[in-house]
Formats: structure tokens, sequence, C-alpha cells
């Protein structure tokens, strides 16, 4: 299994440009999460969702959009990005809700100047 | 709002001291508390979790917590780091109901010295 991959790397945006940031997993979970990480601070959620069709706003949705359509993939939208999406970005999924693990991607490393 | 509090930023040891990592949540009611660990070029993993009962949880590779809940404290221990311990140490926690997110603390960076 490669458990939650994540794509791209790396990512330099200008402000007001759009992209997708993609997740996906193979271990058949059924939630999965968006998480930013900015300097020094914790992760914060964005979105979460726990099933396909289904999701939900986190702590810091502002800026962004997701869908969820099949069980293995969550992609996270920004479509005009400003300075302050300057993060790295985590998803992250897990087999059920409370309590089950979460089991994260690589990030991906986004600039946006 | 929820909020997790670690209180060192970045720790230096050398190898065979012993550790603790402070982790502190503001939440009143029932929590789940977790430490996760990043490797650096890794992801994040779970080194341990703490739902229910035995205050004291053992994780992986020899780390352990133990939860105080007059304290609302989840320190991570571990009696002898080793050069490989070196990452950064992520302290979480979620509640039992609603969605499973976690609500983490902004992490410890672990430097231990050969």
């Amino acid at each position: 299994n490669a458990g939650v991959t994540q794509t791209p790397k790396f990512r330099i945006l200008k402000i007001g440009q759009s992209m997708t940031l993609q997740c996906t997993q193979d271990m058949n979970h059924n939630y999965m999460y968006w998480y930013r990480q900015d300097p020094g601070m914790g992760l914060k959620l964005i979105y979460y969702s726990v099933g396909a069709g289904i999701t939900d706003k986190g702590e810091v949705p502002n800026g962004y959009n997701v869908s969820r359509s099949t069980t293995e993939d969550f992609p996270l939208r920004l479509e005009l990005a400003a300075p302050s999406q300057t993060s790295v970005y985590f998803c992250a999924s897990s087999y059920s809700g409370q309590g089950s693990e979460q089991y994260f991607g690589p990030g991906t490393r986004l600039t946006v100047t | 709002a929820q909020s997790v509090s670690q209180h060192n930023h970045h720790v230096i040891l050398s190898e065979a001291a012993s550790l603790e990592l402070g982790c502190n949540y503001s939440y009143g009611g029932t929590v789940n508390l977790f430490w996760y660990v990043q490797y650096p070029g890794q992801h994040l993993q779970l080194l341990l979790k703490y739902f229910s009962g035995d205050p004291l949880v053992k994780g992986i590779k020899g780390f352990e917590a133990e939860f105080i809940k007059s304290k609302f404290s989840f320190n991570l221990r571990k009696p002898s780091v080793q050069w490989s311990d070196t990452a950064e140490y992520f302290c979480a926690v979620n509640r039992p109901q609603g969605a499973n997110n976690l609500f983490f603390g902004t992490g410890t960076r672990l430097t231990v010295i050969p």
C-alpha cells in the first residue's frame, strides 16, 4: 500500500492563480482531511469528508474548496491564490471517526508570491 | 476554542538523556489525546494515543505519555533518547463527538546530539 499520497510536493503560484492539490489514499478509508501548517504553528483543519459525496468545513476553510467524488480522492482547490495561503498542506485519512488513527501524506509546500 | 500548547519549541539533548515534552490542552470535556512524530523527510506518524483507562500509555520506540486530567496535560517521556529520535513532535487532541478532526499544538523540535 502506498498509503496517502499528495501531489505536487512543491509549487509556486502567483497571486490570483488557481490550482488543485491532489490527495489519494489506497486504504479504503472513509474519512479524509486537509490541514495546513504555517511556520511555527500547529496544523489546522481546512476541510474534511466522512465519505464520498460528503464534505464539511474545518477551522480555516476560507479561500478553499473540496470535493469527494470517490472514496480514494480528496482534492483541495485554491481558486484565487493569496500570499496568506503560503503554507504546507497535509492530507490525512482515517478508517472511521472517533479514535481512529489518522494517516498523513508527505505534504505539499505551497508559496504564493 | 479548543487549543493545545506545547511549551518547548526546540529541545537539544545528548544521547542517553531523558526526555519530557510538555503538552497542555484547553478543552474541559472528555478528549482523546495523541502524540505524532515527524522524522526528517518523512510523514507524520502516530507515536501513541490515549482514550480512556490507564493514564500512562506506552507507544512505539520506547515512548510513553501520562494523562493528568487535573492539569489538562499529556506529557511525552522517554527515559533515554537516541540520535534517531531527532524529529518534530506534535501533541494533538480531539473530542469523542463530532468529526475526527485533530487540534494540534505548534510542535517541538527535538535534536539529539550523538
